[in-house]
Order: C-alpha cells, then sequence, then structure tokens
C-alpha cells in the first residue's frame, strides 16, 4: 500500500491561514470518509487533531479544521501561531489493507 | 486520564527477538482496540499491527506479517508485541495507541525505540 501524498512543507506567518492536501486514491480516501490527521512535535509522540474527515476529538483547538473532496483531503490551520510549527500526518482507512495508510508527512513553518 | 506506557525497547542483532509491552491505565483498556505503529528514525509514521478489543482479530502489515504477533492481557490492561527475525529496517520507535474511529488512533504513549544492528 502506497503513502498517501502530502506537501513536504508549507508555511506561514502568524496569524493567517495554511491548508496541507492529503491525496489518495478511490479505495481510500476518496472512498471512505474515515482519514484522520494528527500533530507530531519532533521527539514527540503523534497527537489525533481531526478523525473522520472533520471531527474534532475534545480539547483540540478549534483552529484545526478538516475537509475533502474527491480523493483530496484536507486540513486547515486558521490563526496561525509558533507552537503550530510541527510534523502533520494524514491517514486513511484503505479497502487494500485490513490497517491503515498514513500520509507521507508535512512540515509547517511559521514565519 | 489515559495514559499508554511501552517498554521493551533496545538494542538486539538481526535475526533475533524482542518483545514490547504497553502498560495501560485509566480508560477500560478491555473494550478498545489496540495499534502498535512505528516510525523509523527521521521517516513517517507506519501502522504495524492492530488487535479488537477481546484480542480475536489481528493484522498485521505486509512488511511485519508471518514475523510479529501482536497480543493483548485485558485482565492486566496490556498490550504485546512480540518481534522475531528482527532486521535492520524493523529499527524504529515504536508507538502504542488506543483506537479512536476506524483506522485512527489516540492517546498514544511515548515510544519505546528498537535498534536492529550487529
Amino acid at each position: 500500500q502506497s503513502a498517501l501524498t502530502q506537501p513536504a512543507s508549507v508555511s506561514g506567518s502568524p496569524g493567517q491561514s495554511i491548508t496541507i492536501s492529503c491525496t489518495g486514491t478511490s479505495s481510500d480516501v476518496g472512498g471512505y470518509n474515515y482519514v484522520s490527521w494528527y500533530q507530531q512535535y519532533p521527539g514527540k509522540a503523534p497527537k489525533l487533531l481531526i478523525f473522520d474527515v472533520s471531527n474534532r476529538p475534545s480539547g483540540v483547538s478549534h483552529r484545526f479544521s478538516g475537509s475533502k473532496s474527491g480523493n483530496t483531503a484536507s486540513l486547515t490551520i486558521s490563526g496561525l501561531q509558533a507552537d503550530d510549527e510541527a510534523d502533520y500526518y494524514c491517514s486513511s482507512f484503505t479497502i487494500t489493507s485490513t490497517l491503515g495508510v498514513f500520509g507521507t508527512g508535512t512540515k509547517v513553518t511559521v514565519l | 486520564q489515559v495514559q499508554l506506557v511501552e517498554s521493551g525497547g533496545g538494542v538486539v542483532q538481526p535475526g533475533k527477538s524482542l518483545r514490547l509491552s504497553c502498560a495501560a491505565s485509566g480508560l477500560t483498556f478491555r473494550s478498545y482496540a489496540m495499534h502498535w505503529v512505528r516510525q523509523a528514525p527521521g521517516k513517517g509514521l507506519e501502522w504495524v499491527a492492530v488487535i479488537s478489543y477481546d484480542g480475536s482479530k489481528t493484522y498485521y502489515a505486509d512488511s511485519v506479517k508471518g514475523r510479529f504477533t501482536i497480543s493483548r492481557d485485558n485482565s492486566n490492561n496490556t498490550l504485546y508485541l512480540q518481534m522475531n527475525s528482527l532486521k535492520a529496517e524493523d529499527t524504529a520507535v515504536y508507538y502504542c495507541a488506543k483506537e479512536e474511529a476506524v483506522a485512527s488512533a489516540s492517546n498514544w504513549g511515548q515510544g519505546t525505540l528498537v535498534t536492529v544492528s550487529s
């Protein structure tokens, strides 16, 4: 199973909004509403930000939102803050595997 | 609150075995499917294995199938990963995580590093 495709890096200034894309196929992202997003700081465990495309676990800031169109899911971070600088991964259910598939990861830089 | 603590990592020679443990607290452990996810140094995340809440169903990544075994002890709130015939490419930080939704994991542990090297 090939990893989902994410841009290697995305950057923005404090207060701006940025969007990270996650492109798959009809066998994963496009076929099911089971896309999740994670934030990971260096040397730390991932933290779940979004599940089932657009649902936020309790305690996750409303500045993080998820959506999907066709085979591409997106994570939008609004009101960018310095501590949003981290790596972000998407994941999706896939019909080709009983496990999920992760994206390639995106490094977010706050200018 | 939910706490997951992995242990058992270390340096091991190729072909040898290692067993990882994940001690869970702050949740009704027996109610949740559990995952192992790994991350090679400087690389992305990879699902390794998942086990159903009662241990009756297990699934593995193709890269570890036949070599790794996931299991759980619901009476002791502990998740395991038995890793046999280890290869250099198994070198990674291994995380246990509680399933939140389909193909989604919350409440990750801090990870334990496995290094396979001669």
